[in-house]
């Protein structure tokens, strides 16, 4: 079974403030991928890697970082937080690994407030 | 850009009632369509893609029909369950390095009573 944890589930934050969303993926994809999701908007991308050492912009990346340190791992960094970065933020893995489904995994989500 | 399109914000139906969301694409090239569906307190998870015109994708009762002339891809089920409640989101997706890149919907909250 395709697996995809997030790390914290939930976090309440300062504006200013520095703020790491963590995933870790047992899938061994090679691709990984972060979207926010907000009503109104579905799911949006923010950043995704092709694999460890490697990041691209998605369609929203203004304000966000992101970190592949290993095939297993990916991160998302908010620097500076701001109340327009309130959202749910979801991790999800995808490509030739574990089962034949290329499909992309999701994993169950961070809501982050920014205070 | 291309983007996905879904017109219903929200749809209460009675268990085995007849569902129907719309969903409509723009795209600048040959997208594969998907539909996900999301339950409360989780992430989104895959139902099922569809990659060429007229091709029909389905899973748990759903089917969606490949249009390329209309540029849709309806998502149907012929008799809701109070467990399909949940939020789904049409998506169009193009093939990378081995998965797909994909653009999302805003999503229809499918509510079904009993």
């Amino acid at each position: 079974e395709a697996a995809v944890t997030q790390s914290p589930r939930n976090k309440v934050a300062v504006t200013g403030g520095k703020v790491t969303l963590s995933c870790n993926q047992t899938n061994n994809h090679n691709n990984m991928y972060w979207y926010r999701q907000d009503t109104g908007h579905g799911l949006r991308l923010i950043h995704y890697s092709y694999g460890a050492g490697s990041t691209e912009k998605g369609d929203i990346p203004d304000g966000y970082k992101a970190s592949r340190p290993s095939q297993e791992n990916f991160s998302l960094i908010l620097e500076l937080a701001t109340p327009s970065q309130t959202s749910v933020y979801f991790c999800a893995s995808g490509g030739p690994g574990l089962g034949s489904s290329y499909e992309q995994y999701f994993g169950p989500g961070t809501r982050l407030t920014v205070l | 850009g291309d983007s996905v399109t879904q017109t219903e914000g929200q749809v209460a139906l009675s268990e085995e009632d007849f569902l129907t969301i719309h969903c409509n694409y723009s795209a600048s090239g040959y997208p594969a369509l998907f539909w996900y569906v999301q339950y409360p307190g989780e992430g989104p998870q895959f139902l099922f893609r569809a990659s060429r015109d007229k091709e029909k994708g389905s899973s748990r009762g759903f089917e969606a029909t490949y249009d390329k002339g209309t540029t849709s891809f309806h998502l149907r089920k012929a008799s809701v369950q109070e467990s399909d409640s949940a939020v789904y989101y049409c998506a169009l997706g193009f093939p990378s390095s081995g998965s797909w890149q994909l653009i999302f919907g805003s999503g229809t909250q499918l509510t079904v009573m009993p």
